[in-house]
């Protein structure tokens, strides 16, 4: 059974790199022929598909964000990534990976805010 | 892109009582991909629905949806203690991936 864990530094800087990770366990992210999405949720708001990737490293992104983020896979560390440069106030969220959406499963959430 | 509008914002009711949610489309979703979302406070989303009607794994039968095209309702025929939530409708059809704003539901 899937399971995923989010991670990475929970205060990011205005204008610097959002940088996460979501850890695959379970199973391969190469044997798996579904999306892998990126999705966030600001605080007391709705949630906002970011994007997501297949194995195969084929990617589809919100044009909300403006080509700001960037989705990719760790085969030999089973994990995808998810980078959102320039970031500002607006990107503070808790951001989600979620697998095979909607079905998910999803993971637990990790909670980045951007403050100086 | 598509714009799903909940309606309502809250709904506040006691248990046991009937709730009926809905999520309206700007535009018809594809092959009604339409998933409802619960979502408790801390708690990643749980999925409840997909496919418009189909319950996931382990959701109880007072949980059903309906509809197609541009109208979508989720009905909870009689709400449990645990049922008082968020609950989003996603559309998963066209790109971009979008979710409603989120029907509250409380306890009056």
């Amino acid at each position: 059974q899937l399971q995923l864990r989010e991670s990475g530094a929970g205060l990011v800087k205005p204008s610097q790199t959002l940088s996460l990770t979501c850890a695959v366990s379970g199973g391969s992210i190469t044997s798996n022929y579904y999306t892998w999405n990126w999705i966030r949720q600001p605080p007391g708001k709705a949630l906002e598909w970011i994007g997501y990737i297949y194995h195969t490293g084929s990617t589809l992104y919100n044009p909300s964000l403006k080509s700001r983020a960037t989705i990719s896979i760790d085969r030999s560390l089973n994990h995808l990534s998810l980078q959102l440069t320039s970031v500002t106030a607006a990107d503070t969220a808790v951001y989600y990976c979620a697998y095979r959406l909607p079905l998910g499963p999803w993971g637990q959430g990790a909670l980045v805010t951007v403050s100086s | 892109e598509i714009v799903l509008t909940q309606s309502p914002g809250t709904l506040s009711l006691s248990p046991g009582e009937r709730a009926t949610l809905s999520c309206r489309a700007s535009q018809t979703i594809t092959t009604d991909y339409l998933a409802w979302f619960q979502q408790k406070p801390g708690q990643a989303p749980r999925l409840l629905i997909y496919g418009a009607s189909n319950r996931a794994t382990g959701i109880p039968d007072t949980f059903s949806g309906s509809g197609s095209g541009t109208e979508f309702t989720l009905t909870i025929s009689r709400l449990e203690p645990e049922d008082f939530a968020v609950y989003y409708c996603h559309q998963y059809g066209t790109s971009p991936w979008t979710f409603g704003q989120g029907t509250k539901v409380d306890i009056k």
